[in-house]
């Protein structure tokens, strides 16, 4: 299987920061890579797929990069709908795996 | 655009049975592949299971294999998850959601989700 690792796991940021997460592929995912936003009590929200489209209908301060096994999910400014949890997720084979999750919080 | 709702969940005992159930509106469900995504409580994602499209293929997570099968009747609009032989960690919120294909499609994955249905384990 392969793994999925987000640095760092919590993170204290204020409104208008740049905040940027880091997601580890044990393995190559080529461009299969998503981002997913989850706020309490409700279900994950597609934000980024195939490293760097943008999901319809997601605000443009939102953008990702990376290839291979390292790859980044950048926050431009950060503002009072973003503090939530943020998950980077492998599609490229079964079983499809998940990072544990970085929860942005307010500073 | 779909609407997902799962039903279904509630408490039972290890060892016991369960059906999921999971009812979309609202688009052609028959052109998606149809997954299971759970969540123990206060923990992350966890990938369950998919089939495809056609309900011809289907893929599980290794801890749930030969316990869980997932399938859909595409003429109700409808997929479901037997869970058989229920363990404690099975306890979680549990989600259908949905992808453009199988394998290395065109099109995010997870584009539409459900509100989720709780599952408790527990004796």
């Amino acid at each position: 299987d392969i793994q999925m690792t987000q640095s760092p796991s919590t993170l204290s940021a204020s409104v208008g920061d740049r905040v940027t997460i880091t997601c580890r592929a044990s393995q190559s995912v080529s461009k299969w890579l998503a981002w997913f936003q989850q706020k309490p009590g409700k279900a994950p929200n597609i934000l980024i797929y195939d490293v760097s489209r943008l999901q319809g209908g997601v605000p443009s301060r939102f953008s990702g990069g990376g290839s291979g096994t390292e790859f980044t999910l950048t926050i431009s400014s950060l503002q009072p709908d973003d503090f939530a949890t943020y998950y980077c997720q492998q599609y490229v084979t079964f079983p499809w795996t998940f990072g544990q999750g970085t929860k942005v919080e307010i500073k | 655009q779909v609407q997902l709702v799962e039903s279904g969940g509630g408490v039972v005992q290890p060892g016991r049975s369960l059906r999921l159930s999971c009812a979309a509106s609202g688009s052609t469900f028959s052109r998606f592949a149809m997954h299971w995504v759970r969540q123990a409580p206060g923990e992350g994602l966890q990938w369950v299971a998919v089939m495809s499209h056609d309900g011809i293929n289907e893929y599980y997570l290794d801890s749930v294999k030969g316990r869980f099968t997932i399938s859909r009747d595409n003429s109700r609009n409808t997929l479901y998850l037997q869970m058989n032989s229920l363990r404690p960690e099975d306890t979680a919120v549990y989600y259908c959601a949905t992808s453009p294909g199988i394998a290395l499609a065109v099109g995010p994955p997870f584009e539409y989700w459900g509100l989720g249905t709780l599952v408790t384990v527990s004796s």
